[in-house]
């Protein structure tokens, strides 16, 4: 597509339950990012994946966050036994490829979570 | 860890007067970018600046990488309202073998028209 899309837009669930948030990376972007976004905050770093590469998963919270990325490209971030703290913004971006001038992050509008 | 320290926080200013923000860290950085948040958007890449010293505008924006690799700043010439929105600024850095984008807090602007 023309640009980074994710869905849901808005999601609202109750403490404890699992969530599920999906990112459509540009095609042909190999590296693709997750970010979280407090409110009134900068961008909280979570997940980084390069190709095929194992992820860089240094900024992720707790064990209840993980994300995989199937066939290079669509990625699925799920929070499980969700708490009131993961309330945010949830953003996803992707850039052309690791290095070389390619590194330039592209960002979807991100999917607004909110644990009640 | 790397840290960017973004200012002001906020900006309350008249539409046509001119905007300067910048970001420092004691960290050096190999690439400077400046992005723009509307509310319920994601962030838009603004100017990406990649040479210490390197100077570059785009349109009534200016951007600078600092000397250092250490700071940078964004110039907002003759404001308009469509210039209202969150501005972040983000250095990248390699580590342990992987570019890392390190966010400001960014720097909220508001105009009076």
């Amino acid at each position: 597509g023309a640009g980074v899309s994710q869905s849901p837009s808005n999601k609202v669930t109750e403490k404890g339950k699992d969530v599920e948030l999906r990112c459509d990376p540009i095609s042909g972007h190999t590296a693709l990012y997750w970010y979280r976004q407090s409110l009134g905050q900068g961008l909280e770093f979570l997940i980084y994946f390069q190709g095929n590469s194992a992820p860089d998963k240094s900024g992720l919270p707790s064990d209840r966050f993980s994300a995989e990325r199937t066939g290079g490209s669509v990625s699925t971030l799920t929070i499980q036994r969700t708490q009131q703290e993961d309330s945010a913004v949830y953003l996803c971006a992707s850039s052309l490829r690791f290095g070389g001038g390619g590194e330039t992050q592209y960002f979807g509008p991100g999917t607004r979570l909110l644990v009640l | 860890g790397q840290q960017l320290n973004q200012s002001p926080q906020s900006m309350f200013i008249q539409e046509g007067e001119d905007v300067s923000m910048n970001c420092t860290s004691s960290s050096i950085f190999n690439t400077w970018l400046w992005y723009k948040q509307d509310p319920g958007e994601g962030p838009v890449l603004l100017i990406a600046l990649y040479k210490a010293g390197e100077l570059t505008s785009n349109g009534r924006l200016t951007a600078q990488f600092g000397i250092t690799r250490k700071d940078s700043f964004l110039n907002i010439s003759a404001s308009i309202p469509s210039d209202v929105g969150i501005y972040f600024c983000a250095g990248q850095i390699l580590v342990q073998g992987a570019q890392k984008l390190v966010f400001g807090q960014g720097t909220r602007l508001t105009i009076n028209p």
